[in-house]
């Protein structure tokens, strides 16, 4: 079967990094995606990896080793409006997305 | 500002009544879908539509209907058939279905309680 992979909950203090990580097991890849979601509201897009390695973007950096069906979120100088659920998607092979349960990061000053 | 608008917010709902959960973008994206979303799940692909008139299940469409009359419009049925539908739902458009950088953009989400 599918799968992805990530931890239920974390914590971490404003001002700090903080890494989520996803696994996953899928029928094919093309590509793996981090959505944001605030509390009662929608999923918002964060990256796209398709392609081993690093993308930066601003604070928030993915990413990817296909070869390890692993992918990380890295959150840099955390601040409170960070706190949210973070959301890891793959892609199949069938071009439909497998989500994972997402990660609800907790914030504290 | 383009987007995607969902109603009713919150939505109270009898056992055995069906309700209809409206869905409407102006993004000009072909493709539309239904999720579920239920504490501790990710989310679940309902129905989807990548033109218009025609759409195709998705992982948990029993008790589900939907229709795909105009590319703007792809309203969700939660028939009495739904053994357990309350949940949060939400809908997503994207340019296409069949491509890898397939980013989708959300609705703020129905959330539907059966009393």
């Amino acid at each position: 079967g599918q799968n992805i992979d990530q931890p239920t909950e974390m914590t971490a203090t404003e001002g700090a990094i903080v890494q989520i990580n996803c696994t996953y097991q899928t029928s094919g890849f093309n590509g793996l995606f981090w959505y944001q979601q605030h509390a009662g509201e929608a999923p918002t897009f964060l990256s796209y990896n398709v392609l081993d390695g690093l993308e930066e973007k601003g604070r928030f950096s993915s990413f990817l080793s296909r070869s390890k069906g692993y992918s990380y979120l890295l959150l840099k100088e955390l601040q409170m409006k960070d706190s949210a659920s973070y959301l890891c998607a793959v892609m199949d092979s069938n071009y439909q997305l497998i989500w994972g349960a997402g990660t609800k990061l907790i914030i504290k000053p | 500002d383009g987007g995607i608008t969902q109603s009713p917010k919150y939505l109270f709902r009898k056992e055995g009544q069906n309700v209809t959960l409206s869905c409407e973008q102006n993004l000009n994206h072909d493709a539309m879908y239904w999720y579920r979303q239920d504490p501790g799940q990710g989310l679940r692909l309902i129905y989807y539509s990548q033109i218009v008139n025609d759409f195709q299940k998705g992982d948990i469409a029993e008790g589900y209907s939907v229709s795909r009359e105009k590319k703007e419009s792809f309203p969700l049925t939660v028939t009495s058939a739904q053994k357990n539908p309350t949940a949060f739902y939400l809908c997503a458009s994207s340019r296409d279905q069949g491509s890898g950088a397939n980013v989708l953009t959300f609705g703020a989400g129905s959330r539907l309680t059966v009393l």
